[in-house]
């Protein structure tokens, strides 16, 4: 599985917003690009995915740069609740083993 | 109701001892897993599920074994724990085992083993 790099960190203000960025550059033609977070205490919970378009939903946006070779996680209105760890994974749309490997992923602090 | 549950969520026990950790998910999905995340905070998927078929062992010592009743449980029983066996354990599971282009696995909220 191709590896992905991020921020260890990043402080974010609340009610501002927010971009994760990280890169992969080793992306395949057929790796998607996940993300999940971690709240405190909590286990991993989806955020978004995408392969090359970018993509919307109501938790977040997942924004790929043409080359793939990078992506972003845009949190819109940063809230205290989504302080979290925010783990970008690559999964090969050929795999058939549902598995997921985390990194150390972007601890997210969120300042009042 | 809680999509994928897990007990017990807090777990103590000694050397020696055998103990078993339970999980159900009320989704009607195909694929169970076991991740264990350590005190660095690693995630690392142990073992999956589909249909009750075993699919994935990412080389986790036979101490442990997954057991899956039916498509909507899957247990993990360790045998003679080991001091480094102190983690917590996410089970999870997902519509079917093809991960990246449906996207979303649901964890349960974990399961504190500690090993005196």
């Amino acid at each position: 599985d191709a590896k992905t790099t991020q921020p260890n960190s990043m402080e974010s203000n609340e009610e501002e917003p927010v971009h994760l960025p990280c890169n992969h550059s080793t992306i395949s033609g057929t790796d998607y690009i996940h993300w999940y977070r971690q709240l405190p205490s909590q286990g991993p919970e989806y955020v978004i995915h995408g392969l090359t378009s970018n993509v919307n939903n109501r938790m977040a946006s997942l924004a790929i740069a043409e080359d793939r070779k990078s992506s972003t996680l845009i949190l819109h209105r940063a809230t205290l609740r989504d302080a979290a760890v925010y783990y970008c994974i690559l999964r090969g749309g050929s795999g058939n083993t549902g598995k997921l490997i985390f990194g150390q992923g972007t601890t997210l602090q969120v300042k009042p | 109701d809680t999509a994928v549950s897990q007990t017990p969520k807090y777990l103590v026990t000694q050397m020696g001892n055998d103990k078993s950790i339970k999980c159900e998910q009320n989704l009607g999905h195909d694929t169970m897993y076991w991740y264990k995340q350590d005190s660095k905070k690693f995630l690392k998927i142990m073992f999956s599920y589909n249909n009750k078929e075993l699919i994935i062992n990412e080389t986790v010592p036979n101490r442990f074994s997954p057991k899956s009743p039916d498509k909507a449980h899957l247990n993990l029983h360790i045998n003679s724990l080991e001091l480094g066996d102190s983690a917590v354990y996410f089970c999870a599971s997902s519509q079917d085992k093809k991960v990246a282009n449906t996207g979303e696995l649901f964890f349960g909220e974990g399961s504190r083993l500690t090993v005196l």
